[in-house]
């Protein structure tokens, strides 16, 4: 087990354009989360899925972005048209389905930078 | 709402001395989890301590504690002889069902 791997791992890229990172979770972890996290602030929840259903968006994630995890395995999360406000650190997690319980675990995040 | 609140930004201690970190939280769901990991300069997210809102006795790992006091809402981490490498951002987080929110963190700096 490699644990929790995201791609790519860094990401330039122009304002106006789109973006997509992709998670390959730990292989028996059904449930799978997205955060962003900027420098010095505490990961910000996007969504989460258990099993190919996404069963929590934030209210805070605007149209631009849109997460999948449509075989219950990978997830990737697209952002179009990024603005600068974009820039961040993309967090990865699973975790298995236990009420509570279940530390998640992270990848080392896919990092954007929109000019 | 923010249901996750660490009130220091930063914390100073000095090496092999004990330290507390401080988190409250706010929920009206029974069943919920608290967490605490660390964030090292490199980035990684690591696990540190789990305390279920049902469990009877503060949860212990190794030189990390959880002092939970259910009716304050409060879950503290405290480090027993803190070390150079304890010096990283750590994190509170909640769980209620299925997702998980965190605080703001607090940055610890461990002096020789």
């Amino acid at each position: 087990d490699t644990g929790v791997s995201q791609d790519p791992r860094h990401k330039i890229t122009k304002r106006g354009q789109n973006v997509t990172f992709r998670c390959d979770p730990i292989s028996e972890h059904n449930r799978l989360y997205w955060y962003r996290q900027t420098l010095g602030q505490g990961p910000e929840f996007l969504t989460y899925f258990q099993n190919e259903a996404q069963l929590e968006k934030s209210r805070l994630l605007s149209d631009r972005f849109s997460a999948e995890r449509p075989k219950g395995s990978f997830s990737t999360l697209e952002i179009q048209r990024t603005e600068q406000g974009d820039s961040a650190m993309y967090l990865c997690a699973s975790s298995r389905d236990r009420r509570g319980a279940g530390e998640l675990f992270f990848g080392e995040g896919s990092r954007l930078t929109v000019l | 709402a923010q249901k996750i609140t660490q009130t220091q930004p930063g914390m100073f201690v000095q090496e092999k001395e004990a330290v507390t970190l401080d988190c409250t939280y706010d929920t009206s769901d029974p069943s919920y989890g608290l967490f605490w990991y660390k964030q090292p300069s490199s980035g990684e997210m690591i696990f540190l301590i789990y305390q279920g809102s049902y469990d009877q006795q503060n949860a212990t790992e190794g030189r990390y504690s959880l002092n939970f006091q259910k009716a304050r809402k409060s879950a503290n981490l405290v480090i027993s002889a803190s070390q150079l490498g304890d010096s990283a951002m750590y994190f509170c987080a909640m769980r209620e069902g299925g997702d998980m929110r965190f605080g703001a963190g607090t940055r610890l700096t461990v002096k020789p």
